[in-house]
């Protein structure tokens, strides 16, 4: 059972536009929301992260939304550029989990020049 | 920074065999995680270990184990490889210091094949 549902699973967006990517989850008890990105033949890496006291996070053209009531966290790619193309992955954690990350399935960017 | 490699980048096997898949970190973190990831499934959890000598389950550890002797290695064994096992498994460390909202570091992967 996917506790982290993630859309679309694969995306493709012209140079200069908005990428976005949606997440939703099931265990109220998730309270830490974590984005990887993996380039091809690369491990993922920590992209951005968010927790449920704040409802956007944003680090340069990457902001994460966050709405608690309807379970939905979503990643939003702003002026994507073709090195953005890489695979994203949402995550999901509840605090006493103590280190268990549960993943969405993926999306695959690619950004046209 | 933190590395963490791991053993082969690709590797071919046949049905049967027994398969060691080895992660080494060197950041002295607590916890280390296997994976495999499979397109439209994303990544999931084989085997975590918090400490040495210690392992937990994760969310597919049918026809795996693992071992950790070592703080810095954690080992992945598929005991008799199937062609179901054929997947990229990708190795993970973080440490144990605050919370779980720490980072984990991921190796590059090791794409198996099982004939």
């Amino acid at each position: 059972q996917q506790q982290v549902k993630q859309s679309p699973q694969s995306l493709i967006v012209q140079k200069g536009g908005i990428s976005i990517i949606n997440c939703a989850y099931e265990n109220t008890a998730f309270d830490y929301f974590p984005w990887y990105q993996q380039f091809p033949g690369k491990g993922p890496a920590l992209l951005i992260a968010i927790r449920p006291d704040v409802s956007e996070k944003k680090e340069g053209r990457f902001t994460i939304s966050f709405n608690k009531s309807a379970k939905q966290f979503s990643l939003h790619i702003m002026d994507s550029q073709p090195g953005d193309s890489a695979t994203y992955f949402c995550a999901a954690t509840p605090e006493t989990s103590g280190s268990r990350l549960t993943f969405g399935e993926g999306t695959q960017l690619t950004v046209n020049p | 920074d933190v590395k963490v490699t791991q053993s082969s980048r690709y590797l071919v096997k046949r049905t049967g065999e027994k398969v060691f898949l080895e992660c080494v970190q060197d950041m002295d973190h607590e916890n280390m995680f296997w994976y495999r990831q499979d397109p439209g499934l994303g990544l999931r959890l084989i085997y975590f270990s918090y400490d040495v000598k210690m392992k937990e389950k994760g969310d597919i550890p049918e026809g795996y184990s693992v071992s950790r002797e070592k703080k810095e290695r954690f080992s992945l064994i598929l005991e008799s490889a199937s062609t179901n096992q054929t997947s990229m498994y990708l190795c993970a460390s973080k440490t144990r210091l605050a919370s779980s909202y720490n980072e984990q570091f991921f190796g590059p992967g090791t794409r198996l094949t099982v004939l």
